[in-house]
């Protein structure tokens, strides 16, 4: 099993909806939790990060962390075009820094 | 705080050739890591250098190498290009490895 695992998509949302995307771990991983936006072209950009267990919300973006079934959850509200990229999903252990293969959002107007 | 800067942004080489990477951390990091992302294999960890010593290291052949020097500013090389070398090669600084990375804007390598 790969550290960190994603669907990788693709995903498709319409304007405005909720853009939900998962990400489960190995026992290799096991302390801190990052999503990163990557759009074409470009450099990951870190969005979030998470370290306990529950919820983290920062404007649109709501991350999800759930160490007993492993598992990471990132939610964007009120998807917009913009919003649009390849979300790395990633996350520490051993003194290393795994990351998942993305999944890429289209959100179509 | 200045973003982490990688030089040179774009390069073409040919097979056999080798090439130098360069890549400047935010200030005051010490810890710099190294990514090679491509459309098939996604982002995969080369190494990363904490205070000039190499601390981890990915599953990539040893034409792969990197230092960091004392002010932290870290160099890739790799030698005797490959057609499959052809990627996006990502540095990123933080504090420590295992905590939040910040990526530079990357050197696009293509092998001719």
């Amino acid at each position: 099993q790969k550290e960190v695992e994603q669907n990788s998509g693709p995903l498709s949302v319409p304007e405005g909806a909720i853009a939900s995307l998962n990400c489960t771990y190995s026992d290799r991983v096991s302390q801190s939790f990052f999503w990163y936006r990557q759009y074409s072209g470009k450099s990951p950009e870190l969005i979030m990060s998470i370290y306990s267990n529950g919820d983290k919300e920062d404007g649109r973006f709501t991350a999800q962390l759930n160490k007993a079934s492993q598992y990471v959850s990132l939610l964007i509200r009120d998807s917009q075009p913009s919003d649009s990229a390849t979300y790395l999903c990633a996350g520490t252990g051993a003194n290393n820094l795994f990351f998942g293969t993305g999944t890429r959002l289209t959100v179509i107007p | 705080k200045a973003g982490v800067t990688q030089t040179p942004r774009y390069l073409i080489k040919t097979r056999g050739q080798q090439v130098t990477l360069s890549c400047s951390p935010i200030s005051g990091h010490r810890s710099v890591s190294w990514y090679q992302q491509t459309p098939g294999q996604g982002l995969q960890f080369l190494f990363e250098y904490f205070s000039e010593t190499q601390r981890n290291k990915g599953n990539f052949p040893g034409r792969f190498s990197g230092r960091q020097f004392s002010n932290s500013r870290s160099e890739m090389n790799v030698s005797t290009l490959e057609l499959g070398d052809s990627a996006l090669y990502l540095c990123a600084s933080g504090d420590y490895a295992a905590d939040t990375q910040y990526f530079g804007p990357g050197t696009r390598l293509t092998v001719l």
